[in-house]
């Protein structure tokens, strides 16, 4: 079955600019997770979507926000970029975790590069 | 603060040996652990998980071992191949949420 798919792959982008990052789960899967991954940082949660509510959401600012629609596809937001925001970001997929924990693996995309400049 | 740490950035091991890579974790609530394993140009993808209700999980060649009183696990790969060169991240969860808190990964070379 097809993975997780992620658009665009690369993006270069200018300070001040917004952003929106696209990411279709695998057929079935329910919960859509964002992270962002920086040399020396490794991958930092910045949200989880389920059934179209956020339902866990990590330490970022305001700028980043997501959504997800009724398909389970979810997009990620950043608005009024900044330099510090330049990362591979990273969605993951999952049936529902609320079934336990053998539920719980994730199933990562292979992300979208973002410079910004 | 980093609640999840993998204090070697990385390892090289001959072919055929075992590789075997830590993992330290500071929040005794986390009751779920996984490692991924990722290749350049590629995302994470899911390796073997442990749940806290075990101290061993065997999948194969990889085995993770989870010590909760000293808040450490590891990954052994034995034998050891040159297709496990990869950077591995190990992934911590205290819920049922999909909130994991991973590591900033251990870079592995396997020498043919």
């Amino acid at each position: 079955k097809a993975g997780v798919t992620q658009t665009p792959r690369y993006l270069i982008k200018t300070r001040g600019q917004q952003v929106t990052l696209s990411c279709s789960p695998i057929s079935g899967h329910r919960s859509v997770s964002w992270y962002q991954q920086t040399p020396g940082q490794g991958l930092q949660f910045l949200f989880e979507y389920f059934s179209e509510t956020q339902r866990n959401k990590g330490n970022f600012p305001g700028r980043f926000s997501g959504r997800q629609f009724s398909n389970s596809r979810s997009e990620m937001n950043v608005s009024t970029l900044e330099l510090g925001d330049s990362a591979l970001y990273l969605c993951a997929s999952s049936l529902d975790l609320s079934t336990g924990w053998m539920n719980t693996e994730a199933f990562f995309g292979q992300g979208t590069r973002l410079t910004v400049v | 603060d980093q609640q999840v740490k993998q204090n070697s950035p990385s390892l090289s091991v001959q072919e055929g040996r075992i590789s075997i890579l830590n993992c330290d974790y500071t929040n005794s609530m986390f009751d779920y652990f996984l490692w991924y394993k990722k290749y350049p140009a590629e995302g994470p993808t899911f390796l073997i998980s442990i749940s806290s209700i075990k101290d061993k999980n065997e999948d194969g060649r990889f085995t993770v071992f989870l010590n909760k009183s000293a808040k450490h696990l590891s990954l052994h790969i034995v034998p050891s191949q040159p297709g496990d060169s990869a950077v591995y991240f190990c992934a911590a969860s205290a819920d049922t949420g999909n909130q994991f808190y991973f590591g900033t990964g251990t870079s592995l070379t396997v020498i043919p």
